[in-house]
This record gives C-alpha cells, structure tokens and sequence, in this order.
C-alpha cells in the first residue's frame, strides 16, 4: 500500500534553513494534494501548507512568508523549505496527502522531529 | 485563522459515549461540512477517524460519529473502549486548513 516518510536532518540552527522531503513509496504522487503539518512537542497540530503534483501550491498565511513547497514527479517526492527557523519551528514535521476536490488528510507520514538550536 | 476550539479533556468509564465539541465561526466550520476528525496516540502520526462531517473511512469502527451545528462539529464515541484513550483533533477548511486546540480522552 502507499506509504510516506519524512527525511531530513534533525537538528537546525537558528536563523538557517529548515529542509525536509516526503518520498510516496507505493503509489503515485499523481493526481494528489500533498501537506506538511507539524507538532510541536507536548502542543497540537499546525498545518503549513501544501502542493498539487502540478505545482500549484497554497501556504499557511502565518508561515507564507518562510515557506517553499516543491515537487519531484520523476522521484515521487516533494518538498518543504523553512527559512529563518527559531525554537519555535521546533516540532515533529508530518507529510500527509488529500484526494483531489475532498478537504481532508487520509494518509500520513510517521513524521520526523526537527530540533532547532544552536 | 484561529485554531478551533476543543474542550482540554473529556472521560469517560468503559461502555459509556463520550462527545468532543469543535467551535470554530461561520468563516471555517460553519460554512461547509469540511470538518475532519484525527485520533493519535502518543508518539503515532494522526489517523483520520471522520471526514466531511460525518463520513467513516473504511475500517474506522462505526463507534465514531460525527455531526455538526451551526459552528460547531461534535464527534461522537459510544460504547467507549481503553483503546479509544488518545488525542483527538479537530480539522476544518476554508482555503486554508485550521485545526482544533486538541482533546485527550481518558478512558476511567
């Protein structure tokens, strides 16, 4: 069945770069929505954007500022860029997909923990 | 977009229904039936346990319902079981996806 893992590193320093990318083993990332979402530890979920396999992509208003989403067709995988990250970017960061025209996460990511410190 | 509003807890005994309250404004929840419900469990990537309100996945036990008034969505767990213990979220959509401040359910 289609599964999604989280890859990237786990410890960020303030003020650099947040980079992580979800590969769809199993399936297609066609014809799909793709999200991350993200959990800070012991807090609730925050959902920070999310990309179609065509590109076009919708942010998070809070966070559309640091955000870039991106997508990889010829590797089934996509993207999340998160610049000038502080402590509070410290959380588990989840990808997670959406059928097309439906409004929802049905399949998600074991979800990875970025840790932002110096 | 402010997070949804959850009740902090909510228990119940083995066998007994339980319902969680989600309150948003008629920008997010109340203007379509886009809510969405997640169950984690410590340490576990959230499953989806409701959708479009009141839909079940397939294999999510028909234990769980859900409904909606006006702004707020309600799940609801009957016959309450200790595997039930778990977080639950709240998720709605209006051009952007906001969720519920969350709702840990203790089973007693």
């Amino acid at each position: 069945q289609v599964q999604l893992q989280e890859s990237g590193p786990g410890l960020v320093k303030p003020s650099e770069t947040l980079s992580l990318t979800c590969t769809v083993s199993g399936g297609s990332i066609s014809s799909y929505y793709w999200s991350w979402i993200r959990q800070p530890p012991g807090k609730g979920l925050e959902w920070i954007g999310c990309i179609y396999y065509s590109g076009s992509t919708n942010y998070n208003p809070s966070l559309k500022s640091r955000v870039t989403i991106s997508v990889d067709t010829s590797k089934d995988q996509f993207s999340l860029r998160l610049n000038s990250v502080t402590a509070a970017d410290t959380a588990v960061y989840y990808c997670a997909r959406s059928f097309v025209g439906h409004w929802y996460f049905d399949l998600w990511g074991r979800g990875t923990l970025v840790t932002v410190s110096s | 977009q402010s997070a949804l509003t959850q009740p902090a807890s909510v228990s119940g005994s083995p066998g007994q229904s339980i319902t969680i309250s989600c309150t948003g404004t008629s920008s997010d929840v109340g203007s379509y039936n886009l809510v969405s419900w997640y169950q984690q469990h410590p340490g576990k990537a959230p499953k989806l346990m409701i959708y479009e309100g009141s839909k079940r996945p397939s294999g999510v036990s028909n234990r769980f319902s859900g409904s909606k008034s006006g702004n707020t969505a309600s799940l609801t767990i009957s016959g309450l079981q200790a595997e039930d213990e778990a977080d639950y979220y709240c998720c709605s959509y209006a051009g952007s996806y906001v969720f519920g401040t969350g709702t840990k359910v203790t089973v007693l």
